[in-house]
């Protein structure tokens, strides 16, 4: 069974930019969510989807936005771009036995 | 407010002894923990887990307690090899309602484990 494929593996961003995030759950699952982790700080919970319906949302502001298709896959999308945003980002899956994460997307914002 | 605490960014082991991962928490609703392992540059995988009914499972090298009262838990490591050295997420699940649980993590411990 494939994994979680997250796409792009790096990305570098300037300022102001926008950028767009993919992933691909493992084959079944039909809720992904997506975390946050920058130093110090932990995984940090963004939201949460699930047949193509947001069902969880953490405490982030509304430049980060996100959206599941059909098929599962899911996008994430930041807007605007701060300095902050640096972070590998990182989505999961989950069925019946628990959540299977992928290898992340590390975005650097210059 | 931080509700899974990691209080140690860091521990350092020697090859062969027991590693101990500490974990606090302070929301009650939480009913399932797990433990992550990360290595850099790669998502978190799953280690072990235990329910809030157990005090206690183990697997293999690895054994997780759990103490409700003092909303408490660890993760213990027998022997501890090189290759466990990675850091370390404590994670605890709550049901945040219309379906959906949401995993709340710890800030991580990095364990080295000294050959």
């Amino acid at each position: 069974k494939a994994g979680v494929t997250q796409t792009p593996r790096y990305l570098i961003k300037t300022r102001g930019q926008q950028v767009t995030l993919s992933c691909s759950p493992i084959s079944g699952h039909r809720s992904v969510s997506w975390y946050q982790q920058t130093p110090g700080q932990g995984l940090q919970f963004l939201f949460e989807y699930f047949s193509e319906t947001q069902r969880n949302k953490g405490n982030f502001p509304g430049r980060f936005s996100g959206r599941q298709f059909s098929n599962s896959r899911s996008e994430m999308n930041v807007s605007t771009l701060e300095l902050g945003d640096s972070a590998l980002y990182l989505c999961a899956s989950s069925g019946n036995y628990g959540y299977t994460f992928g290898s992340g997307t590390r975005l650097t914002v210059v | 407010d931080q509700q899974v605490k990691q209080n140690s960014p860091s521990l350092s082991v020697q090859e062969g002894r027991i590693s101990i991962l500490n974990c606090d928490y302070t929301n009650s609703m939480f009913d399932y923990f797990l433990w992550y392992k990360k290595y850099p540059a790669e998502g978190p995988t799953f280690l072990i887990s235990i329910s809030s009914i157990k005090d206690k499972n183990e697997d293999g090298r690895f054994t997780v307690f759990l103490n409700k009262s003092a909303k408490h838990l660890s993760l213990h490591i027998v022997p501890s090899q090189p290759g466990d050295s990675a850091v370390y997420f404590c994670a605890a699940l709550a049901y945040s309602g219309a379906g959906s649980y949401q995993l709340t993590f710890g800030k991580g411990t990095k364990l080295s484990v000294i050959p």
